[in-house]
């Protein structure tokens, strides 16, 4: 299972482009990079899943090197209702691999 | 509403005690998986059931036990319980035996006294 590593903390403001970083320097060829977002007493939500290259939907953008060693989720225009834990995962999306959260990182949106 | 129900919402008891947590995944959804969340550990991933079957296992102490019915109801049984074991109890359900397009219901907390 390939370990992530994120930044424990982050801070922004309201209107910026918030970008996190996952390392995975073990990531495997079937392996998938999915992120989660997680709000206070909720359960995680998913927010954006890629293999390779760029990834866009309406809420995010991920950012996969060639490489693969890495990702980058791309929040733009960050609001105050963004503030939350996101979580980087690495799995095999065709296995039976078990999502395994670390501490994510904690976004905090200021005004 | 993500369509993965979980009750009860809040739970208080006494250590000792023992509990049952439920959970209905999404319509359609096979697999089903537990998580603890504490301040101090992070999310945990307890055990998955996938139709019926026990799938995989996490860090699932012994005092804890889990079953998925025929119905694909799922329930968390929680025994001997201690000051440690108040949580926030998640689950998450998905379509198949892998975790993609996985769901989490809104949790149970469950405080021991």
């Amino acid at each position: 299972l390939a370990k992530t590593t994120q930044p424990i903390s982050m801070d922004s403001y309201e209107g910026q482009e918030v970008n996190i970083t996952c390392s995975h320097n073990n990531i495997a060829t079937n392996d998938y990079i999915t992120w989660y977002q997680q709000f206070p007493s909720q359960g995680p939500r998913f927010i954006i899943q890629g293999y390779k290259t760029k990834v866009t939907n309406e809420v995010a953008s991920l950012f996969i090197p060639a490489d693969r060693k890495s990702s980058t989720l791309s929040l733009p225009r960050v609001s105050l209702s963004d503030t939350a834990v996101y979580y980087c995962l690495v799995g095999d999306r065709g296995g039976s691999y078990i999502p395994t959260f670390g501490r994510g990182t904690s976004l905090i949106v200021h005004p | 509403d993500s369509g993965v129900t979980q009750t009860p919402k809040h739970l208080i008891t006494a250590t000792g005690q023992r509990v049952t947590l439920r959970c209905s995944p999404r319509s359609g959804d096979l697999s089903v998986y537990w998580y603890q969340q504490s301040l101090d550990q992070g999310l945990q991933f307890l055990i998955q059931y996938y139709n019926g079957e026990e799938r995989a296992k996490g860090n699932i102490l012994e005092r804890f036990s889990a079953q998925q019915f025929p119905d694909l109801h799922s329930e968390l049984n929680l025994s001997s319980l201690e000051l440690g074991d108040s949580a926030l109890y998640f689950c998450a359900s998905s379509p198949s035996v892998d975790p993609y397009g996985y769901t989490f219901g809104s949790g149970t907390r469950l405080t021991v006294v």
